[in-house]
């Protein structure tokens, strides 16, 4: 079955305490994006990647890393995480240009306290 | 960043009305997709429009891009209640040409359709 997946599910965490969030697809997918979605803000791009070892910034990128060293994994890692990183966390990929379906994980619920 | 604004945040309807939302931007897009998300999922993507004045239907909903490319709406008739969800715009920035990168999403309309 074609999908994306995340883990965890949910993560509870304390301030500072390094953690990774995993993303892989199996679409063999050249273009992978993390994004945070709060209440009404929406969904807030923080990186994407548009093949493998080439990454760049979204709107929100401060406070996390990611790497693209394989074509099916884009981890999401939060060095030291703070309150303000306490959200819905959702990692995507897609086929060809920004006309394509996005296709989107089941999402990550992060606390930070 | 180009920013898309959606309306209404909150719809909340009896099952037979009709609703749109509208998804406003003061920045052209080259294309403009609409998703829908329920609980616990990610969301679903529902259509992409790419033509200025284009309008696509997908059984009971309407889809519309604005002839400026910077605008967009989805209406509704006969609202059921498996359509409860949140729906979402998301725009690619830029006059033209396939665009690689960003996709701008709107903060999302949540949508009850009560039975």
């Amino acid at each position: 079955e074609a999908q994306v997946t995340q883990n965890p599910r949910y993560l509870i965490t304390v301030t500072g305490k390094k953690l990774t969030v995993t993303c892989s697809q199996n679409m063999n997918h050249e273009y992978m994006s993390w994004y945070r979605q709060d209440p009404g803000l929406g969904l807030r791009q923080i990186y994407y990647s548009m093949n493998v070892e080439v990454t760049d910034k979204g709107d929100v990128p401060e406070g996390y890393k990611v790497s693209r060293k394989e074509k099916r994994n884009f981890p999401l890692i939060l060095e030291s995480p703070s309150p303000n990183q306490t959200s819905l966390y959702f990692c995507a990929s897609r086929h060809g240009g920004v006309e394509s379906p996005l296709h989107f994980g089941n999402g990550t619920r992060l606390t930070v306290t | 960043t180009q920013l898309l604004e959606q309306s209404p945040q909150f719809l909340s309807i009896q099952e037979g009305e009709n609703l749109t939302v509208y998804c406003n931007s003061s920045s052209v897009f080259s294309s403009l997709q609409w998703y829908r998300q329920e609980p616990g999922e990610g969301p679903v993507l529902l259509v992409t429009v790419v033509t200025g004045g284009e309008v696509k239907k997908l059984k009971r909903l309407t889809f519309q891009f604005g002839d400026a490319r910077k605008d967009s709406s989805l209406h509704i008739t006969a609202a059921q209640p498996g359509d409860t969800g949140l729906y979402l715009c998301a725009g690619a920035p830029g006059a033209g040409g396939t665009s690689y990168g960003k996709l701008t999403f709107g903060q999302g309309t949540i949508l009850t359709v009560h039975p």
